[in-house]
């Protein structure tokens, strides 16, 4: 099993949908989660960080953790075909989810 | 722009040949990673650096992998007798971070095409 794991999709929605993105873990040390986008040949940007069970919200973006589950979910609302990319997750640095890749069409 | 730059872009090299790979970090950053990126695949972690010192290695990073950060500035990644399935994208990061879980700033990464 793997420490993280994420679905790659690809996921397609049309713009303005709602999207929800998840990854679960496995080691329960993790205690920082952060959320990163990839466009195509770019380097990963950071989204949102987290180290708390709850919820943040960051405009459209809502990160939400549930350490009992270990579980934890990216909410995009009113999808953007510019947020079209590949979403990862990470526990820390040195573990990624695979990356879930996003289509919004318009 | 002072974010994290790497160079070059795009490398081709043929089977065998030696390759060296730079990545200039966010000045202040103390923090330097090195990762490896397949299609349809997340950054998978090679090594990082605290200041100019490399703390930790993983399992992937082969003998013929070396990285080295003198000085504590930028670093650069070395493979030598390159194989095909070394053909990825190399992703440098740098965070500021003394507690090994603040954010990261990449790259946007050489690829590599061994043909």
């Amino acid at each position: 099993q793997k420490e993280v794991e994420q679905d790659p999709g690809p996921l397609s929605v049309p713009e303005g949908a709602i999207v929800s993105l998840n990854c679960t873990y496995s080691n329960s040390a993790f205690q920082y989660f952060m959320w990163y986008r990839q466009y195509s040949r770019k380097g990963p940007e950071l989204l949102m960080y987290t180290y708390s069970s709850g919820n943040k919200e960051d405009g459209r973006f809502t990160a939400q953790v549930d350490k009992s589950s270990k579980y934890i979910s990216l909410f995009i609302r009113d999808s953007q075909p510019s947020d079209s990319a590949t979403y990862l997750c990470a526990m820390s640095a040195m573990r990624f989810g695979a990356g879930t890749r996003l289509t919004v069409k318009p | 722009d002072t974010g994290v730059s790497q160079d070059p872009r795009h490398k081709i090299t043929k089977r065998g040949q030696n390759v060296t790979f730079r990545c200039d970090p966010i000045s202040e950053h103390n923090r330097l990673y090195w990762y490896r990126q397949t299609l349809g695949q997340g950054p998978e972690f090679l090594t990082y650096f605290q200041n100019e010192a490399q703390l930790e290695k993983s399992r992937l990073l082969s003998d013929r992998f070396s990285a080295e950060r003198p000085k504590g500035s930028f670093s650069t990644l070395e493979i030598q007798r390159t194989e095909q399935g070394d053909s990825a994208m190399y992703l440098c990061a740098s965070s500021l971070d003394r507690t090994g879980q603040s954010p990261l700033h990449f790259g946007n990464g050489t690829r590599l095409t061994v043909t």
